[in-house]
């Protein structure tokens, strides 16, 4: 049973550029989460994505925008990138029971620095 | 806005010295609060699922528990390989997101 999956695992951009993060959620979910985790910080939430459509938003910036496809994976786009988007991107499936979401699974991450 | 606050930030244990985590919590209307295990550079690992006051769940060497107002990791006679980051999350009210704390960082010494 494949878990979360997701690339690249390391990625180094330049500020001002863009960077495209994407995720395979597990076997049999359809919803997917990202969130940025910064040294020493727990994950920040940044939006979530069920049927297409992001259902729910953090206090990110719109430079962060997403995408889920029909088959659930997903893309996290980042533009305009700066220092302080250096982190790690974590993206987290689930599946969705109505009124009781079952638990979030997370993948390694992706590691990204900008320079 | 929910908020999640973890304690002690880091602990040190002897191999066999058992000890807990804490982890509290305000939330409106919780949903669940869960416990992950993170080791360095990788995602978090998913260890429990609490969903009412007073409930428990045991795995190995881990029993979590829950309060109305807070979270306890008990860390039985730990081994090395328990040294990691523990991080608790909640989820509120009609939130899909999770909420973490900081995390715990446990070191476990042979």
């Amino acid at each position: 049973d494949a878990g979360v999956t997701q690339s690249p695992t390391h990625l180094i951009k330049t500020r001002g550029q863009q960077v495209t993060l994407r995720c395979s959620p597990k076997s049999g979910h359809d919803t997917v989460s990202w969130y940025q985790q910064a040294l020493g910080q727990g994950p920040q939430f940044i939006f979530q994505y069920y049927e297409e459509e992001e259902r729910q938003r953090g206090n990110f910036p719109d430079r962060f925008s997403g995408h889920q496809f029909p088959n659930y994976s997903s893309e996290l786009n980042v533009n305009a990138l700066l220092l302080g988007d250096s982190a790690l991107y974590l993206c987290a499936s689930s599946l969705d029971l109505g009124p009781k979401e079952e638990t979030q699974y997370f993948g390694p991450g992706t590691r990204l620095l900008v320079l | 806005e929910d908020q999640v606050t973890q304690s002690p930030e880091a602990l040190r244990l002897q191999e066999g010295e058992s000890s807990s985590l804490n982890c509290s919590y305000t939330v409106s209307g919780l949903r669940g609060l869960f416990w992950y295990r993170q080791d360095p550079g990788k995602g978090p690992e998913f260890l429990f699922t609490l969903y009412s006051a007073g409930e428990e769940k045991e795995k190995e060497r881990l029993k979590a528990t829950l309060t109305k107002k807070e979270s306890f990791l008990h860390i039985t006679a730990p081994k090395p390989e328990d040294s990691a980051t523990y991080l608790c999350a909640v989820q509120g009210g009609s939130n899909y997101k999770l909420t973490f704390g900081k995390g715990t960082l446990l070191t476990v010494n042979p």
